[in-house]
């Protein structure tokens, strides 16, 4: 059972032009939920990390918003520089060294 | 410069033939694991130590083993690869075990079994 699905798979953008990106999970009892951003060729890299419906958290154009369900990566104005694949990964409530991936968005913002 | 390397960056093999990936991190983390990336689902769990000799089975261990004897280094290894395990790896590295609040990545191993 796929418990984080991210949506859409791709995503292409004019700079400026700003978008969410979802982040559906089903385990209950959330203990974290994290965005990660990931360049080709290279590792993903940590932006944010959500325990609580409601919290918000923001980095440069990026902001990140969570509910019971759900989690939106929020990107206002982008630039091309803000192209990547993001990640978003939830901490298993029964075993916190255990992740779950989604498959990720890849971002793509022409300018 | 703090961070989690990986070696090699690119490893072709053929079926059967053992190898080993290592994985070493500089800043001192109790917690490091092992994923494997492929196209449409995601990064998968391989492994995980939350510290020196205590190591336990993430979601895909089939194939693969770990030793957690340094608290640096997080070897993975195949003794006998193959086609399937052809992929992407990530090796990432905690601070606490106990609190896990993000994980720091490797650059990633490319492993192609022929």
């Amino acid at each position: 059972e796929d418990q984080v699905t991210q949506s859409p798979e791709a995503l292409r953008l004019q700079e400026g032009e700003s978008s969410s990106l979802n982040c559906s999970y089903t385990v209950s009892g959330l203990r974290g939920l994290f965005w990660y951003r990931q360049d080709p060729g290279k590792g993903p890299e940590f932006l944010f990390t959500l325990y609580s419906a409601g919290e918000e958290k923001e980095k440069e154009r990026l902001k990140a918003t969570l509910t019971k369900k759900e989690s939106f990566l929020h990107i206002t104005a982008p630039k091309p520089e803000d192209s990547a694949t993001y990640l978003c990964a939830v901490q298993s409530p029964y075993n916190f060294n255990k992740f779950y991936f989604g498959s990720g968005t890849k971002l793509n913002v022409k300018p | 410069e703090a961070q989690v390397t990986q070696n090699p960056r690119y490893l072709i093999t053929v079926t059967g033939k053992k190898l080993t990936v290592t994985c070493s991190q500089n800043m001192n983390h109790e917690y490091m694991s092992w994923y494997r990336q492929d196209p449409g689902l995601g990064l998968r769990q391989i492994y995980y130590s939350m510290n020196v000799e205590v190591t336990d089975k993430g979601d895909v261990p089939e194939g693969y083993k770990v030793s957690r004897k340094e608290k640096r280094n997080f070897p993975l290894i195949l003794e006998s690869p193959s086609p399937n395990q052809t992929s992407l790896y990530f090796c990432a590295s905690s601070p606490s075990a106990t609190t896990n609040e993000k994980l720091f990545f490797g650059s990633g191993t490319q492993l192609s079994v022929l």
